[in-house]
């Protein structure tokens, strides 16, 4: 069964930094671009970032660009999200999804999804 | 602000039929496919149709999607009670170079 389980998240103070991990069972993630996807409190789903199959090719939302680092252990089946400058806006549950292609493409889309781990940013 | 624009809500009794849109631009929607996910609070979202109008296996034919233009609408045909969840749009945008959702649509089975 594929599957996706994230870990990392907790309360870390304003201008504080945490890094994510999501590890997958059922695939290998070497042959697939990743992405994670973040939901705040009672808001929808926002797009956070992007990385192909390779890792050689990043993809950010404007809102973390510099302050967030996506990158990948194929060896250890596992993506990361390293997240720097961390915000009160940052609080929110992160989901990492498979895309479909190997490389992060416009015609990809999402499908497993993780649970989430949550990230809580408050002093 | 979502890029992709959705009601935030949609109601429906069961074995009715809903509708949910979603309106984007030309850089998005307009060039590129729609995908729909469903979401219930707590969980992980579950891709519902990709590529416009393809339902994944295990998806229920109830489920359908369409696009036209700068616009695309997700149908729901005979309602049930554990369709009650979050609806999701999703595209890929040429201008930002990212993916970009709607802002959800909170359907309720009455």
């Amino acid at each position: 069964e594929v599957q996706l389980l994230e870990s990392g998240g907790g309360l870390v103070q304003p201008g504080g930094s945490l890094r994510l991990s999501c590890e997958a069972s059922g695939f290998s993630i070497s042959s697939y671009a990743m992405s994670w996807v973040r939901q705040a409190p009672g808001k929808g789903l926002e797009w956070v970032s992007g990385i192909g199959g390779s890792g050689s090719s990043t993809y950010y939302a404007d809102s973390v660009k510099g302050r967030f680092t996506i990158s990948r252990d194929n060896s250890k089946n596992t993506l990361y999200l390293q997240m720097n400058s961390l915000r009160a806006e940052d609080t929110a549950v992160y989901y990492c999804a498979k895309e479909y292609y190997y490389d992060t493409s416009a015609s990809s889309w999402f499908d497993p999804w993780g649970q989430g781990t949550l990230v809580t940013v408050s002093s | 602000q979502s890029v992709l624009t959705q009601p935030p809500s949609a109601s429906g009794t069961p074995g009715q039929r809903v509708t949910i849109s979603c309106s984007g631009s030309s850089s998005n929607i307009g060039s590129n496919y729609v995908h729909w996910y469903q979401h219930l609070p707590g969980t992980a979202p579950k891709l519902l149709i990709y590529r416009n109008n393809q339902r994944p296996s295990g998806v229920p034919d109830r489920f359908s999607g369409s696009k036209s233009g700068t616009s695309a609408s997700l149908a729901i045909s005979g309602l049930r009670s554990e369709d009650e969840a979050d609806y999701y749009c999703a595209a890929w945008d040429d201008s930002l170079s990212g993916r970009v959702f709607g802002g959800g649509t909170k359907l309720t089975v009455l």
